[in-house]
C-alpha cells in the first residue's frame, strides 16, 4: 500500500462547477500538506500549503486537512477552463525531513466550457 | 527574477551513455532535490541535499549520482546502470526549516 493515495481520475467537469480533490495517507507523522498544480510538460507549482489540521482558503481554492481521518481535500469553486491540469497532493513530516515530500499519483482535471 | 532553472528542456541519449541534467537556483535555498515523474506514478524522490558537499539517497537512487559543490547547483547524472531512464526529471529547492518545495520546469529525458 502506498503512503499517499490519490484518485487519478480523470475528472471532467463543466465550467463553474465545484471540484473536490482528495488524498488519503497512512503515515501519522505527516504534518505539512500541500497541493500542487501541474500543467502539461511543466513543473508543479505550489497552490496551497497547510500545517496540521484545519482549513485554508485562497481565492477560489480551499484546502482541508483532517489528521484524525488521515484525509486531505482541495476544493475549487467556480472552476475555469484554465484550471485544467494535474493536481498533486504532497505531504511531509517536517523537522529534519523538510522539503522531502511524498506525493500522490495526481488527479487529471479537465474543465470544459 | 528568482527561480530554479533546469536545462536542457529535452534530452535524447543512446542506451548505455551517461547523461547529466543541470539544475541551478538563485533563491538562496539551502536544500535541493531531484524527483522523477512517470505517468500515473506521481513524483518519486531520487536524491536530496540539505547542505553543500552533502547529499542523501531518496527512494529510487539506484542508477543515479549527484554532487553539491555549490549552494546554487545540484546536477544529476543518469548512469548506464539505470534500467529505465526515460522519464520527466524535476529539480526542486526549499528554504531550510520550511517544507514548501519549489520546482523547476523539468527535463524530459528520452533514451533510445
Amino acid at each position: 500500500q502506498k503512503e499517499v493515495e490519490q484518485d487519478p481520475g480523470p475528472l471532467s467537469v463543466p465550467e463553474g462547477a465545484i471540484v473536490s480533490l482528495n488524498c488519503t495517507y497512512s503515515n501519522s507523522a505527516f504534518q505539512y500538506f500541500m497541493w500542487y498544480r501541474q500543467y502539461s510538460r511543466k513543473g508543479p507549482e505550489l497552490l496551497m500549503y497547510t500545517y496540521s489540521s484545519g482549513n485554508k482558503e485562497d481565492g477560489r481554492f480551499t484546502a482541508q486537512v483532517d489528521k484524525s481521518s488521515k484525509y486531505i481535500s482541495l476544493f475549487i469553486r467556480d472552476s475555469q477552463p484554465s484550471d485544467s491540469a494535474t493536481y498533486l497532493c504532497a505531504m511531509s513530516a517536517g523537522g529534519t525531513s523538510y522539503g522531502k515530500l511524498t506525493f500522490g499519483q495526481g488527479t487529471i482535471l479537465t474543465v470544459h466550457p | 527574477d528568482g527561480g530554479i532553472t533546469q536545462s536542457p528542456k529535452y534530452l535524447f541519449r543512446k542506451e548505455g551513455q551517461n547523461v547529466t541534467l543541470s539544475c541551478e537556483q538563485n533563491l538562496n535555498h539551502d536544500a535541493m532535490y531531484w524527483y522523477r515523474q512517470d505517468p500515473g506514478q506521481g513524483l518519486r524522490l531520487i536524491y536530496y541535499s540539505q547542505i553543500v558537499n552533502d547529499f542523501q539517497k531518496g527512494d529510487i537512487a539506484e542508477g543515479y549520482s549527484v554532487s553539491r559543490e555549490k549552494k546554487e547547483s545540484f546536477p544529476l547524472t543518469v548512469t548506464s546502470a539505470q534500467k529505465n531512464p526515460t522519464a520527466f526529471y524535476l529539480c526542486a529547492s526549499s528554504i531550510k526549516r520550511n517544507t514548501e518545495a519549489f520546482f523547476g520546469q523539468g527535463t524530459r529525458l528520452t533514451v533510445v
